[in-house]
């Protein structure tokens, strides 16, 4: 099956650093992908959505300046957490879809930890 | 928000009874699908049913869809403790290429 492999797993930085975070689709070309963000216990919220090159469509409430995302091949996309704070700790997910597949294919998430 | 709702938060249940949550959302689909969520991982798609469909089974799994509720059922029969996670319902909001997730019912299977 379709494989989206998400790098890193596990960040702990300091405040005010920038932090990137990559979405790679293995074995299938990812027209789409969907960067969700995912608080304990909590469900899934949807930050912004990413066409192979063009710019993303970010969701209401959602700071397009301090989520920064890039998705300049089909098969990647990366999210950067600029000058990240505390309250940006939190679980980011990234998914991806392909032309032909009606369900999404999601990476193992990395969980963001900001000092 | 497009977010939709599930019912019950949590469930608890002895191994071999059935689990069923539910789902309800605010728009047109195309599409539900149910998605597993193993804690601190990502997700693993289950089952689709399309907005033309009302019921649909994938081996222990047993969706059914009433659009006219917007509403969604997932039933998971002769539980296992390994069916332990939290599980999630998705729409795409009619558009096709968005996917917005329900608030999720987390299992708890007892062995």
């Amino acid at each position: 099956g379709a494989v989206v492999s998400q790098h890193p797993s596990r960040v702990i930085c300091k405040s005010g650093t920038s932090v990137k975070i990559e979405c790679r689709s293995l074995d299938f070309q990812a027209t789409t992908m969907f960067w969700y963000r995912q608080f304990p216990k909590q469900s899934l919220m949807l930050m912004a959505t990413s066409n192979e090159g063009s710019k993303a469509t970010y969701e209401q409430g959602v700071e397009k300046d301090k989520f920064l995302i890039n998705h300049a091949s089909l098969t990647l996309s990366t999210l950067t957490v600029t000058s990240a704070h505390p309250e940006d700790s939190s679980f980011y997910i990234c998914s991806a879809h392909g032309t032909g597949f009606e369900k999404l294919f999601f990476g193992s998430g990395t969980q963001l930890s900001v000092l | 928000s497009q977010q939709g709702e599930e019912d019950p938060q949590a469930l608890s249940i002895q191994e071999g009874e059935n689990a069923t949550m539910n789902c309800s959302y605010k728009t047109s689909i195309n599409n539900l699908q149910w998605y597993r969520q193993n804690s601190g991982r990502g997700l693993v798609h289950l089952i689709l049913i399309r907005s033309n469909e009302r019921e649909k089974h994938s081996g222990r799994l047993r969706v059914t869809l009433d659009t006219s509720k917007k509403s969604s059922s997932l039933l998971i029969t002769a539980s296992r403790a390994a069916d332990t996670a939290s599980y999630f319902c998705a729409t795409d909001a009619g558009r096709g290429n968005q996917f917005y997730f329900g608030t999720g019912t987390s299992l708890t299977v007892i062995p």
